[in-house]
């Protein structure tokens, strides 16, 4: 099993322009999330979804936004860097219900600067 | 609202040491508890979660974590400190009356083990 695949693992943008970052998972998880790490800051959470077709927004959404099609995939679109917007971005996932809830599983991570 | 506090931004202990990384949480429902471990340039992995049941709890690499509710406390413990333990650990909780799985961090506490 791969896991959670993100995709890239580091980007540089220019202020104003679009990307796309890719977050996959082969274990048939319901529950998937995309953080953001800064330093000092922890994990703060960005949008999650539980099932395909159903997305929320987490703790600092604005300038985000995210799609839910398939199980397996869960892409973040920044629709206009900004500065701001530098950081690590993770992906993770989980089952939704249960005991196992909240055993996320993570993604390696991708490094986006925003000049 | 959930949230979490990690009162330490750094905790050093000499190895074969025990060693505490603090905990503190707030959530209106019950408290799922949980602690992940993030190596340099990698992402988080699952240590040990309490969910309901005994109030110390054991996890990977020998830590165990102890739930107290009356102080809202959900400390990460080791008897003896390897130097490999050297990460950023961070403590999560869940609010167990919401199906949706949605994890939210503390700050995170830089674990320092010296020979």
């Amino acid at each position: 099993n791969a896991g959670v695949t993100q995709t890239p693992k580091f980007q540089v943008l220019k202020t104003g322009q679009s990307m796309t970052l890719q977050c996959a998972q082969d274990m048939n998880h319901e529950y998937m999330s995309w953080y953001r790490q800064d330093p000092g800051m922890g994990l703060r959470l960005i949008h999650y979804s539980v099932g395909a077709g159903i997305t929320d927004q987490g703790e600092v959404p604005n300038g985000y936004n995210v799609s839910r099609s398939t199980t397996e995939d869960f892409p973040l679109r920044l629709l206009s860097a900004a500065p701001s917007q530098t950081s690590v971005y993770f992906c993770a996932s989980s089952y939704r219900g249960g005991g196992n809830a909240g055993e996320l599983f993570f993604g390696e991570g991708s490094r986006l600067t925003v000049l | 609202a959930q949230s979490v506090a990690q009162p330490e931004d750094q905790v050093n202990v000499a190895e074969g040491n025990p060693l505490t990384v603090k905990c503190t949480y707030s959530v209106s429902g019950n408290p799922y508890l949980f602690w992940y471990v993030q190596y340099p340039n990698r992402g988080l992995q699952f240590l040990l979660k309490y969910i309901t049941g005994d109030n110390l709890v054991k996890g990977s690499y020998g830590f165990e974590a102890e739930f107290n509710k009356s102080q809202t406390s959900f400390h990460l413990k080791k008897p003896s400190a390897l130097v490999s333990d050297s990460a950023l650990y961070f403590c999560a909780v869940r609010d167990g009356s919401s199906n949706t799985g949605k994890l939210i961090f503390g700050q995170g506490t830089t674990l320092q083990v010296k020979p």
